[in-house]
């Protein structure tokens, strides 16, 4: 089966600029999440979709983060204006099922960069 | 709140020399518990899992138990290769809640 797609691979920006990030799930994968990661920490949870319902974005910074997944397939996430500490991967995963064990399958990151 | 605390890296290691990463999980009741593995360049893979206590999950040589009373899921492998190098990653699942320790960074030398 394909893998979580997403793109792009790499971006560096200025600080106050907006950007964009784009995921696309396994298919048939209902549970979707972006993830932050720091270099030298864990992943954080941004934000995590059930199709294309927000089941917890807790932890999103909603002055300057968004996401969408219109139709419950893929999904966007945006950061207007960028902060120099938003430098970090941003890790795009989804679930087949929006349950404990369900195993996470990962994307190969965005690694954004602002200067 | 969930958390996972895990063994701070790097760790360097001659190859065919036994691996272990500690981990310790804080949780209520029973969480899934994981290990991922990422290799340079790549995403976070999934290495294996256990889902309830005394459950022992094994997956290319590597092991981890589920330790209810230690709250534990530490890794182990007999004999490391230097394709085995890659940040492990301990993690741990509860309803909506997934949680990731901090990453330890393993380097293999011939």
């Amino acid at each position: 089966e394909a893998g979580v797609a997403q793109s792009p691979r790499y971006k560096i920006i200025e600080k106050r600029q907006s950007v964009a990030f784009w995921c696309n799930p396994i298919s048939g994968h209902a549970t979707l999440y972006w993830y932050q990661q720091i270099l030298g920490q864990g992943p954080k949870l941004l934000i995590q979709f059930q199709n294309n319902g927000v089941v917890d974005d807790s932890q999103l910074p909603k002055d300057r983060f968004s996401a969408e997944r219109l139709k419950g397939v893929d999904s966007t996430l945006k950061i207007q204006p960028a902060k120099l500490e938003d430098s970090a991967v941003y890790l795009c995963a989804s679930s087949l099922l929006n349950q404990g064990n369900s195993p996470l399958h990962f994307g190969n990151g965005t690694r954004l960069t602002v200067t | 709140g969930n958390s996972v605390t895990q063994m701070e890296g790097p760790v360097t290691l001659s190859e065919e020399a036994f691996l272990t990463i500690n981990c310790t999980y804080t949780a209520t009741g029973y969480p899934s518990l994981f290990w991922y593995v990422q290799y340079p360049g790549e995403g976070l893979q999934l290495l294996l899992k256990a889902t309830k206590a005394d459950d022992k999950g094994s997956n290319k040589g590597f092991e981890a138990t589920y330790r209810k009373e230690t709250t534990s899921f530490h890794l182990e492998k007999g004999s490391v290769q230097v394709s085995d190098s890659a940040v492990y990653f301990c993690a741990l699942s509860q309803g909506n809640d997934m949680r990731f320790g901090a990453g330890t960074r393993l380097t293999v030398k011939p």
